[in-house]
C-alpha cells in the first residue's frame, strides 16, 4: 500500500455521466499531480498543483477538470468523456515541485477508468 | 521538447542473471533523474540521481548517471522472479518527471 490514497479503485462510466476521482495524502506534501497511463505505455503528466494552485496543465481537454480543495486533497472531475479516455489515472505527491532537486514523487495505486 | 529513450524495451532473462537497463535523455534545465519500478499498480521509487559518477546502491540494484553524455543505467544483479516488472526512467527539468516508455523485464525461474 502507498501513502497516497486514491478512490475509487475502479470506475465505469457512460459518456454522458459526471464523476470524480479523489486523491489524498497526509505527508505534508505541497505538490500534487495527475498522470494518465494507457495500457503498456508510460504515465503522461496531466496537471500539477503547487501550494494548492494549478501550476501545470499539459493541454488537457476541458472534459477533465482538476480541483485542489486543500493541501491534502486532489480531485479530478470528469464530464462527457470518450471511450479513448479509458486508462489508469494516477495521483502523485511530492514535497515541493520547484526545489532543486525536486522531491521524489509518491504515487497512489490509481483509479482504473472505463468509459462505455 | 523533452525526450527520454529507454533500451531495451523488453528483456527476458533467467534467475541469477545480471541485467543492465539504459536510459538516455534530453530535458531542458535538468534537475534530477529518477528510476521507478512498476508492477501492476503504482510506480515505486528506486533511485534519484543528481550528480554524475556517483553510484547509488540498494541491495542488488544500483544506478549511475552521466550528465555529460546524458544517460543513466540501472543494474540488477542475481535477478529473481520478483524483479519482473516495468522499469521506468524519469528525468525532471522544467517539466516534472518525463517518463520513458520503460523496459519490461521478465525473469524466468
Amino acid at each position: 500500500d502507498t501513502e497516497v490514497t486514491q478512490t475509487p479503485k475502479h470506475l465505469v462510466m457512460g459518456m454522458t455521466n459526471k464523476k470524480s476521482l479523489k486523491c489524498e495524502q497526509h505527508m505534508g506534501h505541497r505538490a500534487m499531480y495527475w498522470y494518465k497511463q494507457k495500457a503498456k505505455k508510460p504515465p503522461e503528466l496531466m496537471f500539477v498543483y503547487s501550494y494548492e494552485k494549478l501550476s501545470i496543465n499539459e493541454s488537457v481537454p476541458s472534459r477533465f477538470s482538476p480541483e485542489c480543495p486543500n493541501s491534502s486533497l486532489l480531485n479530478l472531475h470528469l464530464h462527457a468523456l470518450q471511450p479513448e479516455d479509458s486508462a489508469l489515472y494516477l495521483c502523485a505527491s511530492s514535497q515541493d515541485m520547484d526545489s532543486s532537486p525536486p522531491g521524489i514523487l509518491h504515487f497512489g495505486n490509481g483509479t482504473r477508468l472505463t468509459v462505455t | 521538447e523533452d525526450k527520454v529513450v529507454q533500451s531495451p524495451l523488453s528483456l527476458v532473462v533467467h534467475e541469477g542473471d545480471t541485467v543492465t537497463l539504459n536510459c538516455s535523455y534530453e530535458v531542458t534545465n535538468f534537475r534530477s533523474l529518477l528510476w521507478y519500478k512498476q508492477e501492476k499498480k503504482a510506480p515505486t521509487f528506486l533511485f534519484m540521481l543528481t550528480s554524475s559518477g556517483i553510484e547509488k546502491k540498494s541491495g542488488r540494484l544500483s544506478s549511475i548517471l552521466d550528465k555529460k553524455e546524458l544517460f543513466s543505467i540501472l543494474n540488477i544483479t542475481a535477478t529473481q522472479t520478483g524483479d519482473s516488472a516495468v522499469y521506468l526512467c524519469a528525468p525532471s527539468g522544467n517539466t516534472p518527471l518525463v517518463f520513458g516508455k520503460g523496459t519490461r523485464l521478465s525473469v524466468i525461474a
